[in-house]
């Protein structure tokens, strides 16, 4: 069965280092998201993308934050400078199209700043 | 605004007996409605949707929701828990068409002998 497949599955880094977070979607797939959920609480949207755009973003998507898809497979999230509170699990989801609505998750890969 | 409300947030039952998990959904249209599951370390795992049509669907592992338009629910059953069902269950509602997913606090449930 195809799946999404994210790595690294756990990263710790420093707090201020850059960090990239790496998602390979199943392959007829042409949306892309990226959702984060701290510790204990909902799991949250953070970005969409579609056709090597941004498509939405939410409010927690700040400039410290990028996506792209460099290579045509992999879909990356960068955050510039981690900062303490950006410790959580980041899920990358990925759908065939819009009609369906399915999302597909990753196991997440789960980020420490320390 | 969009919102997803799971009151329970952490339920216990006893293998064998019967579990229902509540969602209400706050949406102005007819609402995409899904069910996540997440075992511990894992990633979220869809058991079923909601798009149209007979409002009470089936999904994998046993469990089905029914949605019920008149109360905004769409809760989760299943008539006999294994212990394997002990995680944390999400219910999420799309958005829009773009995919974007709002998701409940969700529901951890525990599974006693």
């Amino acid at each position: 069965e195809p799946e999404v497949t994210q790595t690294p599955s756990h990263q710790v880094t420093q707090m201020g280092q850059e960090v990239i977070l790496r998602c390979v979607p199943i392959s007829n797939h042409l949306y892309f998201y990226w959702y984060r959920q701290i510790l204990g609480q909902k799991v949250e949207f953070l970005v969409s993308f579609y056709n090597n755009e941004i498509s939405e973003k939410s409010e927690i998507f700040d400039d410290q934050f990028s996506v792209e898809r460099p290579d045509g497979s992999n879909f990356t999230l960068k955050i510039r400078s981690t900062k303490l509170e950006d410790s959580a699990m980041y899920f990358c989801a990925t759908k065939q199209g819009t009609n369906t609505g399915e999302l597909f998750f990753g196991e997440g890969s789960r980020l420490t700043v320390l | 605004a969009q919102s997803v409300t799971q009151p329970d947030i952490h339920i216990t039952v006893s293998e064998g007996a019967s579990l229902e998990l509540r969602c209400n959904y706050s949406y102005g249209a007819t609402p995409y409605l899904f069910w996540y599951v997440q075992s511990p370390g894992q990633g979220l795992q869809l058991l079923l949707k909601y798009f149209s049509g007979d409002t009470l669907v089936q999904g994998i592992k046993g469990f089905e929701a029914e949605f019920k338009r008149s109360q905004s629910s769409f809760n989760l059953r299943k008539p006999s828990v294994h212990w394997s069902d002990a995680a944390e269950y999400f219910c999420a509602v799309l958005y829009n068409q773009g995919g974007k997913l709002i998701f409940g606090q969700g529901t951890e449930l525990s599974v006693k002998p």
